[in-house]
């Protein structure tokens, strides 16, 4: 199975700030890399797909890049409904594996 | 619009079983591939289960392997999730998740999720 590792944990940051969460891969999986944004007691919100193609309707102030193992997610401008927890997954092969989460926090 | 409802979770002992629904809406079943995703409580996301879009193919992970059935019907636009010989490990919330292919499962659209609980 493909492991996926997100850095850091849990960031604290202030409304207006710019952060960047990583995410590597135990192997290759080109671009086959989402990412997904998860508040207390709701459901995962799709971002992200092919590391850097934004779903319709996700505001452009979320970006994503990457290739091969590394991959980052960067959220500009925070603000307060940005603060939530952020997984990313690889669909490169099955079965799928997700990140262990990235808590964004308020400073 | 689309949508997806999953019903069933509950308490359940040791050695239980339980199956769990998600009702779709908004499209049709037979025209994608479905998974399950669990999360335990405060842990991360873990996926569980997929069915192709035909529902010729079904992969599972090992920790429910020999466990878990994922079926769908058709008719109804439901998929399915048996869970037998449940163990307090399987206490999560399940998400039943709608996949843009089979051969590249991200989830666009996601259920609620319900809740299991194994315990005595």
């Amino acid at each position: 199975d493909i492991q996926m590792t997100q850095s850091p944990s849990s960031l604290s940051a202030s409304v207006g700030d710019r952060v960047t969460i990583t995410c590597r891969a135990s192997q290759g999986i080109s671009n086959y890399l989402a990412w997904y944004q998860q508040k207390p007691g709701k459901a995962p919100k799709f971002l992200i797909y092919y590391a850097s193609s934004l779903q319709s309707g996700v505001p452009s102030k979320f970006s994503g890049s990457g290739s091969g193992t590394d991959f980052t997610l960067t959220i500009s401008n925070l603000q307060p409904e940005d603060f939530a927890t952020y997984y990313c997954e690889q669909y490169y092969s099955y079965p799928v594996t997700f990140g262990q989460g990235t808590r964004l926090e308020i400073k | 619009e689309v949508q997806l409802l999953e019903s069933g979770g509950g308490l359940v002992q040791p050695g239980g079983s339980l199956r769990l629904s998600c009702a779709v809406s908004g499209f049709a079943l037979r025209s994608y591939s479905m998974s399950w995703v669990r999360q335990a409580p405060g842990k991360g996301l873990e996926w569980v289960s997929a069915m192709s879009e035909s529902g010729d193919t079904k992969y599972y992970a090992d920790s429910v392997k020999g466990r878990f059935t994922i079926s769908r019907d058709i008719s109804t636009n439901t998929l399915h999730l048996q869970m037998d010989s449940l163990r307090a490990e399987d206490t999560a919330v399940y998400y039943c998740a709608k996949a843009v292919s089979w051969s590249r499962p991200f989830f666009d659209f996601w259920g609620q999720g319900t809740l299991v609980t194994v315990s005595s």
